[in-house]
């Protein structure tokens, strides 16, 4: 049964820096492509960021590029996003997503999410 | 960056009728195009893939169609479980890009 389970939400001032993990198991970590989703309270979904399965390849939209970085650790089954220079408008729930194939980069499984809260 | 616009934005259907929602691409996706599911607490659920596949487990009254940059999904007979919000996505240019969803309500 393929988990994806995420942690290291909380609450951060204003311009503080948080990371977050995803812990993937019950598939080869290592052959598929990750994603970082999430949605401010009330609102609809945006894509924060993916990762090709070797690293090699990654994606950003403009409302994150330069402050966030998405890595993995294959040998770990491990996603992170380190997300630095937070904002009011970064708060949200942040959900892990795996592509549905190595051809396919639509999200099949997600975690069940970790809050973030940006905040003085 | 290709805008996702999906209508309307609430919809009020009675448990045993149809349902339709509509998703608008800026420009051609192909079939680029997924739908999900979520309810309130939940993440959410992919329900169709490349415009009208359904994802595994998911019933039959769930029907995707459309190309492009229209696309449409239709539930057939809305059960008590349905009643959600639904978000289409298209995964064919970067950034990715979701519609702002539809609430499916009941009435």
């Amino acid at each position: 049964e393929v988990q994806l389970v995420e942690s290291g939400g909380g609450l951060v001032k204003p311009g503080g820096s948080l990371r977050l993990s995803c812990a993937a198991s019950g598939f080869t970590f290592s052959s598929y492509s990750m994603n970082w989703v999430r949605q401010a309270p009330g609102k609809g979904l945006e894509w924060v960021s993916s990762i090709s399965s070797s690293g090699r390849y990654i994606y950003y939209p403009d409302s994150v590029k330069g402050r966030f970085t998405v890595s993995r650790d294959n040998a770990q089954n491990s996603l992170y996003l380190q997300m630095n220079s937070l904002r009011a408008e970064d708060t949200a729930v942040y959900y892990c997503a795996r592509d549905a194939s190595s051809s396919e980069s639509y999200y099949y499984y997600w975690g069940q999410g970790t809050l973030v809260t940006v905040s003085s | 960056e290709i805008v996702m616009t999906q209508s309307p934005a609430t919809l009020s259907v009675s448990p045993g009728e149809r349902a339709t929602l509509s998703c608008r691409a800026s420009q051609s996706i192909s079939s680029n195009l997924v739908w999900y599911q979520q309810k309130p607490g939940q993440a959410p659920r992919l329900l169709i893939y490349g415009v009208s596949t359904r994802a595994t487990g998911i019933p039959a009254r769930f029907s995707g169609s459309g190309s492009g940059t229209e696309f449409t999904l239709t539930i057939s007979s809305l059960q008590s479980e349905d009643f959600a919000v639904y978000y289409c996505q298209q995964y064919n240019n970067w950034p990715r890009t979701f519609g702002q969803g539809t609430k499916v309500e009941i009435k």
